[in-house]
């Protein structure tokens, strides 16, 4: 049974970078795609970007001017970094699993509350 | 960037009741659209995936159909633990994952 778990710093202040990583457990970290995926509060889902086992990577354009992520394949975790957060970033961040191709994300993280306040 | 709408954005049901929701994308995906669960506080949950076809474990009260630009979400018979919000998402364009707004199920 592949789980997933995520952790990272839960409250940030303006311009600082937020850090977060997602370790994988009891399943192969080759032959998928890592994804992280948010979601301020009350409202809905926004893909930030992935990484696959190779380090290629895919980024939303609207973040990509901000983001890294990165992977670590001896330790089957993968990392985000999103610098210059503002309130806006605030948002619970989930780390989430693909297949190659056009598949869904069926592996979740269990999130990490994220929180930008002076 | 594929644009994706849901309707209705919430609706109130009873249990044992059917209930249908609607995703729309903003150009034709083929069958690669994919419906999530989630309940507060909780990771999305996957359904369906590929527009039809049931993840391992999900109950067979629900289903999925459409393809091209509009997709529905039917749950047969509605269960208490069914009260949720539903996503849409699409995995067409693979360089950008979007995903609908998302609808509120709650108990009438």
């Amino acid at each position: 049974q592949v789980q997933l778990q995520q952790w990272g710093a839960g409250l940030l202040k303006p311009s600082e970078t937020l850090s977060l990583t997602c370790a994988v457990f009891g399943g192969s970290f080759s032959g998928y795609y890592w994804s992280w995926i948010r979601q301020p509060p009350g409202k809905g889902l926004e893909w930030i970007g992935e990484i696959n086992h190779s380090g290629t990577t895919n980024y939303n354009p609207s973040l990509k001017s901000r983001v890294t992520v990165s992977v670590d394949t001896s330790k089957n975790q993968f990392s985000l970094k999103l610098r210059s957060v503002t309130a806006a970033d605030t948002a619970v961040y989930y780390c989430a699993r693909r297949r190659w191709g056009n598949e869904p994300f069926d592996i979740w993280g269990q999130g990490t509350m994220v929180t930008v306040s002076s | 960037d594929i644009q994706m709408t849901q309707s209705p954005s919430s609706l109130s049901a009873s249990v044992g009741d059917r209930v249908t929701i609607t995703c729309r994308a903003s150009q034709s995906i083929s069958s690669y659209l994919n419906w999530y669960q989630q309940k507060p506080g909780k990771a999305p949950k996957l359904l369906i995936y590929a527009a039809s076809s049931l993840q391992s474990g999900v109950p067979s009260r629900f289903s999925g159909s459409g393809s091209g630009t509009d997709f529905t979400l039917t749950i047969s018979s509605l269960q208490r633990e069914d009260f949720a919000t539903y996503y849409c998402q699409q995995s067409y364009s693979t360089f950008l994952f979007t995903f609908g707004p998302g609808t509120k199920v709650e108990i009438k």
